[in-house]
């Protein structure tokens, strides 16, 4: 079946460091993949998304690129801040009975330091 | 625009007793409707999926249940609780086969002692 596996954590950085959440995923078809967020205490917000190969998700100076020949979609920062600290869930979404479901990598917790 | 609700935000639940949690979604119709569990330290697991009024797919054996009896409304149900039901719950929605974002709500914590 589908899987998603992501760099396991926790990750812990200084203000304005750069980051990289490695994320490589399985899947038998053409996937959606998705970098969610999860802020302690709340549920899942959206971050960004990419839904076909070479395409590139960006948001709030987040980016992942959707690449087909590493089955992967790393996420960066080039300058992390401390409000960006959280739990932070990479997913991918394929047609399964007669819906699109979500299968998420186990997640990654990130703490910035000021 | 559209918005999501569940309730309630953190609920503590003898062992045995019995479980409703609810999710409303605001301003869509027809909405695909989806329940998650996240166990501590965890990542997310698929419930149930429903893509319409009193359809409903569950994706792993469990005691829990699920229920739609109003197309913007998913309710999670036990009839007796276990010590490894708990953990945070999430609703989410989208907005059909052809659209593969989900939208999730704030949660739903739950501790069975």
């Amino acid at each position: 079946g589908d899987s998603v596996t992501q760099m396991e954590g926790p990750v812990t950085l200084s203000e304005e460091a750069f980051l990289t959440i490695n994320c490589t995923y399985t899947a038998t078809g053409y996937p959606s993949l998705f970098w969610y967020v999860q802020y302690p205490g709340e549920g899942l917000q959206l971050l960004l998304k990419a839904t076909k190969a070479d395409d590139k998700g960006s948001n709030k100076g987040f980016e992942a690129t959707y690449r087909k020949e590493t089955t992967s979609f790393h996420l960066e920062k080039g300058s992390v801040q401390v409000s960006d600290s959280a739990v932070y869930f990479c997913a991918l979404s394929e047609v399964s009975g007669s819906a699109r479901q979500l299968t998420f990598g186990s997640g990654t917790q990130l703490t910035v330091l000021p | 625009s559209q918005t999501i609700h569940q309730w309630p935000a953190t609920l503590v639940q003898p062992v045995g007793s019995p479980l409703s949690l609810e999710c409303t979604v605001e301003g869509t119709s027809n909405p695909n409707l989806y329940w998650y569990r996240q166990a501590a330290g965890r990542g997310l697991q698929l419930l149930f999926y429903s893509v319409g009024i009193g359809q409903i797919s569950s994706e792993v054996p469990q005691n829990l249940s699920a229920s739609r009896p109003q197309d913007r409304q998913f309710i999670l149900s036990s009839k007796k609780l276990l010590l490894s039901d708990s953990g945070f719950y999430l609703c989410a929605w989208s907005t059909g086969l052809s659209t593969d974002t989900q939208y999730f709500g704030p949660g739903t914590r739950l501790t069975v002692l």
